[in-house]
């Protein structure tokens, strides 16, 4: 069974604005990745966060994790027309399963 | 450029026939990976091999058979193609298998289009 839900499916910023991304899960988790995904294009690997970490910087991206609440969130900040992607939640499930099960995505538009 | 690759990019063909697509990773990677993505984006794996032997066999129908000659290439082959078959195929490589889910490198896709 699916996974991940990433809310919101769709959201639309103007360029400077932050883009905050919210992923729920539904069983133990060794770890959560965040994917992005330009049109026509393949995923591309954002953060990876384990279970025993809260939260995880990488540039302009914040991801938390609340395992408590099984959910996640992505925060890009001063977002960019090039942030314009879908956006991908993946998580790895705890118990020596090695397969990653993705969430439905969110698709985020960039408004110059 | 190391990466991983798919050919064709794009497949438009009948249904009743038998396609492949092929998948190359020069990562050195020893776990490659089959997804399909639906219209509604929503991506699914399908098999995953470890160093040639495979690990991960999803509810696919028995018309999908991949191969993997070497870890560094992984082939799908789809008998009989019927239209619900139409999506993009990405294939994906990760560095180890542990029981730890790892970052993952995907390629580029393949459109099929069964008509």
């Amino acid at each position: 069974s699916q996974q991940g839900e990433e809310d919101p499916q769709a959201l639309s910023i103007q360029e400077g604005e932050n883009a905050t991304m919210n992923c729920s899960y539904k069983t133990s988790i060794n770890n959560l990745q965040w994917y992005r995904q330009n049109s026509g294009r393949g995923l591309v690997h954002l953060i990876l966060i384990r279970s025993n970490e809260r939260e995880k910087h990488s540039g302009r991206l914040r991801v938390t994790l609340d395992t408590s609440k099984k959910s996640s969130s992505l925060l890009i900040t001063a977002s960019r027309a090039a942030d314009t992607a879908s956006y991908f939640c993946a998580t790895g499930a705890r118990g020596g399963s090695e397969k990653l099960v993705f969430g439905k995505g969110t698709k985020l538009t960039v408004n110059p | 450029d190391t990466a991983v690759s798919q050919t064709p990019k794009y497949l438009v063909t009948q249904m009743g026939n038998d396609k492949s697509i092929k998948c190359e990773q020069n990562l050195g990677h020893d776990t490659m990976y089959w997804y399909k993505q639906d219209s509604k984006k929503f991506l699914k794996i399908m098999f995953s091999y470890n160093n040639k032997e495979l690990i991960i066999n999803e509810t696919v129908p028995n018309r999908f058979s991949p191969k993997s000659p070497d870890k560094a290439h992984l082939n799908l082959h789809i008998n009989s193609l019927e239209l619900g078959d139409s999506a993009v195929y990405f294939c994906a490589s990760s560095p180890r298998l542990a029981g730890v889910t790892d970052t993952q490198y995907f390629g580029p896709g393949t459109r099929l289009t069964v008509l």
